[in-house]
């Protein structure tokens, strides 16, 4: 069974300072990862995908994540923090399943920044 | 070029009553997926539906049924509401099931 197990429930920054939240996965194969944000009262925006083109991938807004196969992680970073990166980050697992696709979350990372 | 989008934005209902939520598919896009999004948690995969048939199903009670309409639109019904029920709901399309998925701004649903 595929999982996603994100390692921190709450990160704190200050502006312009690096971001790393922290994403372990479980897979019995080659798996496609998504790290989705989550502003209050709002839906999920996707920032970025890992479809096995490449193994650091670039999202939007500064993020990326890189896929390390051998530690089983997919960690998103960004290298300057804004106040509008404050948010909820959900890393993802999708296990392909028949050419159906359904969406594995994990339990989410607050991000807090701080002037 | 429009979203994905849902109705209501939000809905009380009591115990026991049955609701229905509706969302509409990003331009181009023909699978729907349903997600349950309990407070202070990551979102639950509910089903999915493409040519509008049950694709798939998460681990969620008979309870919990859902249709797809010939232009791709979706609903979601309840029924037998309890309060464990109260979330939002969020709505995801894609193309022929491919990734990624594109989510709407979801239901908040209240059970009193």
């Amino acid at each position: 069974a595929q999982s996603v197990t994100q390692l921190d429930s709450h990160v704190s920054v200050s502006e312009g300072t690096p971001v790393l939240l922290r994403c372990n996965y479980s897979s019995s194969y080659s798996p496609s990862l998504f790290w989705y944000v989550q502003h209050p009262n709002k839906g999920l925006q996707l920032l970025l995908k890992y479809t096995s083109a490449a193994t650091l991938v670039k999202g939007i807004n500064g993020f990326e994540a890189e896929f390390k196969k051998s530690e089983t992680s997919f960690h998103l970073t960004k290298p300057s923090a804004h106040m509008s990166d404050a948010a909820e980050y959900f890393c993802v697992v999708s296990p392909f399943s028949g050419g159906y696709n359904k969406l594995i979350f994990g339990a989410g990372t607050r991000l807090a920044v701080h002037p | 070029d429009a979203g994905v989008t849902q109705s209501p934005t939000h809905l009380i209902k009591t115990r026991g009553q049955q609701v229905t939520l509706r969302c509409s598919p990003k331009s181009g896009h023909d699978t729907v997926s349903w997600y349950q999004q309990a407070l202070g948690q990551g979102p639950q995969f509910i089903f999915q539906y493409y040519e509008e048939e049950e694709r798939q199903r998460g681990n969620f009670p008979d309870r919990f049924s859902g249709h797809q309409f010939p232009n791709y639109s979706s609903e979601l019904n309840v029924n037998a509401l309890l309060l464990g029920d109260s979330a939002l709901y969020l709505c995801a399309s894609s193309f022929k099931g491919d990734q990624p998925q594109h989510f709407g701004d979801g239901t908040r649903l209240s059970i009193l």
